[in-house]
């Protein structure tokens, strides 16, 4: 699997777009990015994933550059309950079921009020 | 739709017992996978079951073990605790499990004294 890196940690306003990136050059063309943050103390939650095209959902948009070496998560209107550490995952989906996620170090998103 | 469920949310065990964690995927998910988390290590995948057999393996040791029933509720063992077992044990359903969209239940905390 392609190794990801994403910044430690970000500060966002309330109210403002969060924009969290994630650095995946080395994914191969059957990889798809997956996004998931974790709140303190609870378990982790999916929020979307992508393969090319940019995906959007009730929780927020994936933009994944043409060459696909980068993407963005994009939180449209950040909440103070968005304060959490995002995950950013690149895996193969094969025909043989999900061998198990991995973490990384993720980014800690701080939503400042 | 309820999301997932595990139960008990936590316990206490002393070292050498054993102890049977329980996880309810959403309804209509057929694949459930479960994970141990610890500050030290991280997220690791235990194992995978999809229609009452184990499909995917992670790398523990015996003492932990799994089944699935047919309505896809599944259990996890861990027999002869030790200290190192302490630690969040999270479960995730997913529809076919091919791939890694995943919804986590909010853990069994285990403290092994």
């Amino acid at each position: 699997d392609a190794k990801t890196t994403q910044p430690p940690s970000m500060d966002c306003a309330e109210g403002r777009a969060a924009n969290l990136p994630c650095n995946h050059s080395t994914i191969s063309g059957n990889e798809y990015v997956y996004w998931y943050r974790q709140i303190h103390s609870q378990g982790p939650q999916y929020i979307i994933h992508g393969l090319k095209n940019n995906e959007t959902n009730e929780m927020a948009s994936l933009i994944i550059t043409e060459d696909r070496k980068s993407s963005t998560l994009i939180l449209p209107h950040a909440t103070l309950r968005d304060t959490a550490v995002y995950y950013c995952i690149v895996r193969v989906v094969s025909g043989g079921g999900a061998d198990g996620l991995t973490f990384g170090k993720g980014t800690h998103l701080i939503i400042q009020p | 739709k309820a999301g997932v469920t595990q139960t008990p949310r936590y316990l206490i065990k002393t070292r050498g017992q054993q102890v049977t964690l329980s996880c309810s995927p959403i309804s209509g998910h057929r694949s459930v996978s479960w994970y141990q988390q610890t500050p030290g290590q991280g997220l690791q995948f235990l194992f995978e079951y999809f229609s009452e057999t184990q499909r995917n393996k992670g790398n523990f040791p015996g003492r932990f073990s799994g089944r699935q029933f047919s309505n896809s509720r599944s259990e996890m063992n861990v027999s002869t605790l030790e200290l190192g077992d302490s630690a969040l044990y999270l479960c995730a359903s997913s529809v076919t499990g091919r791939n890694y969209e995943q919804y986590f239940g909010p853990g069994t905390r285990l403290t092994v004294t």
